[in-house]
């Protein structure tokens, strides 16, 4: 089955930039969705397609995704100019094709130091 | 805006079963709905899936033979029955709506999330 890797913590200070990986074979192949969960509530989609974001969600929110050497198979999802009410969990989602399954990374939880 | 709304918190003995309703309003309910659960201070696991018009329901391989997604369009609803539970299954169990119709859609509205607890 499909695995997504990402990593448990990040921490970044206020008003600097988050920057969460989600990997996967030939992620670049596959669109990625990532989602914001706090504390007590159910998640929030942040950033869909690779790179679409909601309406409600600040342009702050940005994602990208693309194969090759560079990237090492990975999706990203940065977050600019951090702030405090940023402090969550962020999970990526992709579609296996395969299965037909919906895989969903591990989770990373940013800290806002 | 479609809204979803799920049943109350259950507790369940081992070995029984559990039904997790989920409402849609304000919305036609046209739309693959999922099932993803949350074992407490862990991540998030798709269970499976279905396309109320379709019928068919799509489970992943971990609960094949545990797990049946229904839905029924009369009343705009969706269930999700978890047989044979254990206290591993104690967890937070949401449903959300799907984007599109591929398989290759967001899940871009939750409901609020039912907690399961199994417990002798």
């Amino acid at each position: 089955s499909y695995v997504l890797t990402q990593p448990p913590s990040v921490s970044v200070a206020p008003g600097k930039t988050a920057r969460i990986t989600c990997g996967g074979d030939n992620i670049g192949n596959k669109n990625v969705h990532w989602y914001q969960q706090k504390p007590g509530q159910a998640p929030v989609l942040v950033i869909y397609y690779d790179t679409d974001r909601p309406s409600g969600i600040p342009e702050r929110f940005s994602g990208s995704n693309s194969a090759g050497s560079n990237s090492g198979n990975t999706a990203t999802l940065t977050i600019s100019r951090v702030e405090a009410g940023d402090e969550a969990d962020y999970y990526c989602q992709v579609w296996d094709s395969s299965s037909d399954h919906r895989v969903f990374g591990g989770g990373t939880k940013l800290t806002v130091l | 805006q479609v809204q979803l709304v799920q049943s109350g918190a259950e507790v369940k003995k081992p070995e029984s079963s559990v039904k997790v309703s989920c409402k849609a309003s304000g919305g036609t309910f046209n739309f693959v709905i999922g099932w993803v659960r949350q074992v407490p201070g862990q991540g998030l696991e798709w269970m499976g899936g279905i396309m109320p018009s379709f019928g068919a329901a799509n489970y992943a391989q971990k609960f094949q033979g545990r797990l049946t997604i229904t839905a029924d369009e009369s009343t705009s609803t969706a269930y999700m029955e978890l047989s044979s539970l254990r206290s591993e299954d104690t967890a937070v169990y949401y449903c959300a709506k799907e984007t599109g119709f591929s398989g290759n859609g967001a899940f871009d509205i939750w409901g609020q999330g039912t907690m399961v607890t199994v417990s002798s």
